[in-house]
């Protein structure tokens, strides 16, 4: 069985200060790794995948295979990055999706 | 980027009727949606994927009777809730991967259902 856990469901930071969403999954084979994020009355759209080791709006993830881990990261938090963040995983070739409960992170003034 | 609609964002019915729920891929063709609900302050549960001129297949634990999913064309799958009751009220969401961009899910913004 496929997992995914977001331990925090609240994270409140402020401008310029450096953010960690933590994301750990559990899979038996290999997985691979995407955020999510939905802003204030907007759809959930992708924000970043581990096989593509882009960084997006100043976000990166690394997978940690070790760790089980797959954190978002970004140096300088920006007020436009409260959203809803949430980190899901896809194993095998159905392309399924199983979703974190999500953190919502809120950056102050 | 790719763009996935939904119809209608918001419905209200009364218990024992059916809803359809459209979902739309309308500028790419999608062979595979998926069907999430997500509750309140929850996240997102897959709760079948849509397969274009084939049976949908539900995850366990999902009435397939209840929830039925019609994926007739590239570019439209529905979502029928069918004998609705309270408990089904619910946000779903759609989604469609799109071939062109490596498979990547499109997310629809989703229908909010109340059933009275």
């Amino acid at each position: 069985a496929q997992r995914v856990t977001q331990p925090e469901k609240l994270l409140s930071v402020f401008k310029g200060a450096p953010v960690e969403l933590k994301c750990n999954y559990s899979y038996s084979g290999s997985p691979e790794l995407f955020w999510y994020v939905q802003y204030s009355r907007q759809r959930l759209q992708l924000l970043l995948r581990h096989i593509s080791r882009e960084s997006i709006k100043g976000f990166t993830a690394d997978l940690n295979k070790g760790e089980t881990s797959f954190h978002l990261k970004k140096p300088f938090a920006q007020e436009e990055d409260s959203a809803m963040y949430y980190c899901a995983l896809s194993g095998g070739s159905n392309y399924k999706l199983t979703f974190g409960k999500g953190t919502l992170l809120t950056v102050n003034p | 980027g790719a763009v996935v609609s939904q119809h209608p964002s918001r419905v209200i019915c009364k218990s024992g009727t059916s809803v359809k729920i459209e979902c739309r891929s309308l500028d790419f063709q999608a062979t595979t949606m998926f069907w999430y609900r997500q509750f309140p302050k929850q996240s997102l549960m897959l709760m079948a994927t849509s397969n274009e001129g084939s049976k949908a297949t539900y995850e366990q634990g999902v009435e397939k009777d209840k929830f039925l999913i019609n994926h007739a064309s590239l570019t439209l799958s529905t979502l029928t809730v069918t004998s609705a009751h309270p408990e089904d009220s619910s946000f779903y969401i759609c989604s469609a991967m799109d071939p062109r961009n490596s498979y990547e899910q499109y997310f629809g913004p989703g229908t909010r259902l109340t059933v009275t």
